[in-house]
């Protein structure tokens, strides 16, 4: 069975630092990966997403991450944080099927 | 193009009340999802539906109903409201990419049961 765990339940960087966001997945068969972000009392928006073409994955804002099969992981980076990145980050996994399953998420926490 | 949206924001329910839960999506995307997330536990899939008159359930239906008569629409129904479901609600919509689907989320209801 699919899964998602997320170490790290909060992450605090200071301003211009790197984010390190870690992600390890469990599944049978390769996966298709999933980066959300959720700012304050708002929806969920996809960052970046992992379908097999290119181990390292660009999203929006600045934020990348590499797919590693060894290591069954996929970690979200960003060389340097800005203020605006404080907010819920979400991984998540799907076996080529039509649903997901989510980590239980890392709150990121940026101080000047 | 609005997306997905939701309706109400907010919600405070008394216990055994029931409501439902609006949710519609522009983008003509068969797949509508909804899921609860509550604090530290990540989004759980309470209902899902794979285009206008099939509906499946998730990992926590209990107490919950839905139903899809058309491919923009997707409610879900609370009856006899209780405590534990108290809880932020989302609704989503997914688009095909290659074997898995890729969701778009609405901005959330906010309930209290009370």
């Amino acid at each position: 069975a699919q899964s998602v765990t997320q170490l790290g339940s909060h992450v605090s960087v200071s301003e211009g630092a790197l984010v390190l966001l870690r992600c390890n997945y469990s599944s049978s068969v390769p996966p298709y990966l999933f980066w959300y972000v959720q700012y304050p009392n708002q929806g969920l928006q996809l960052l970046l997403k992992y379908t097999s073409a290119a181990t390292l994955v660009k999203g929006i804002n600045g934020f990348e991450a590499e797919f590693k099969k060894s290591e069954t992981s996929f970690h979200l980076t960003k060389p340097s944080a800005h203020m605006s990145d404080a907010a819920e980050y979400f991984c998540a996994v799907s076996e080529n099927t039509d649903k997901l399953i989510f980590g239980t998420g890392t709150r990121l926490q940026v101080f000047p | 193009n609005a997306g997905v949206t939701q309706t109400p924001k907010f919600r405070i329910l008394k216990i055994g009340q029931s409501m439902t839960l609006q949710c519609a999506q522009d983008m003509n995307h068969n797949y509508m999802y909804w899921y609860r997330q509550d604090p530290g536990m990540g989004l759980k899939l309470i209902y899902y539906s794979v285009g206008a008159g099939i509906t499946d359930k998730g990992e926590v239906p209990n107490g919950y109903n839905v139903s899809r008569s058309t491919t923009e629409d997707f409610p879900l129904r609370l009856e006899l409201a209780a405590p534990s479901q108290t809880s932020v609600y989302f609704c989503a919509s997914g688009k095909p990419l290659a074997g898995a689907y890729e969701q778009y989320f609405g901005p959330g209801t906010r309930l209290t049961v009370t």
